[in-house]
């Protein structure tokens, strides 16, 4: 299994929808969460943090559940310009190795 | 200016051949990583340095070496490129917070290997 999975899409939604991800990891005393962003052939970009009462950003919102391993994100009213690809990302405990899913790809639709 | 530097940003080599990929970051950050991407695969450590005396291997060292010649400065090479290295690298940086927090990548060199 690994450590830290995604379902890799593609999502094709409209603009407008609301589409979520999950991302599940295997090590359940991970530390802290992330969810990145990538666009295509560019670097990967820090989204948002993931915090155990989860958080809010503008449209998007990201959870963790712990009881079942898994964090989240949520975007609402999908933008074209929210077309990526969203990369969750894990630190396990006492190190210091982020480890990176292989990314899920949302292509958002006029 | 862009704070994490990667250079080249494009290589296309032989087999057998010699690469160094340079990375350089004005964040002063004291953690700095490599990483290769491959499609499907995501983004996987090859190694990573936590200050100028400590260097570690990642995940898929085999191949590479690294050398971090300044906290600002961390390179990567493949003594003898092989195809299967051919790959999209990219150089990341993060600093002491907790136990690793964002991380801060460069804009990633292309490399092919013929």
């Amino acid at each position: 299994r690994k450590e830290v999975e995604q379902d890799p899409g593609p999502f094709n939604v409209p603009e407008g929808a609301t589409v979520a991800f999950n991302c599940t990891y295997s090590n359940s005393a991970s530390q802290s969460f992330f969810w990145y962003r990538q666009d295509c052939r560019k670097e990967p970009k820090l989204l948002m943090s993931v915090y155990s009462s989860g958080n809010e950003d503008g449209r998007f919102t990201a959870q963790l559940n712990r009881a079942s391993q898994y964090i989240s994100l949520l975007i609402r009213d999908s933008k074209l310009s929210d077309s990526a690809t969203y990369l969750c990302a894990v630190n396990p405990p006492r190190g210091f190795k982020t480890i990176f899913g292989a990314g899920t790809r949302l292509f958002v639709k006029a | 200016d862009a704070d994490v530097t990667q250079t080249p940003r494009n290589r296309i080599t032989k087999t057998g051949k010699r690469i160094m990929l340079e990375c350089s970051q004005t964040k002063g950050h004291d953690r700095m990583y490599w990483y290769r991407q491959d499609p499907g695969l995501g983004l996987r450590l090859i190694y990573y340095s936590f200050d100028v005396k400590d260097i570690n291997k990642g995940e898929i060292s085999d191949g590479y070496s690294v050398s971090r010649q300044a906290q600002a400065k961390f390179s990567l090479s493949l003594e003898s490129a092989i195809p299967n290295q051919t790959a999209l690298y990219f150089c990341a940086t993060s600093d002491l917070t907790g136990q690793g927090g964002e991380q801060f990548f460069g804009p990633g060199t292309r490399l092919t290997v013929l």
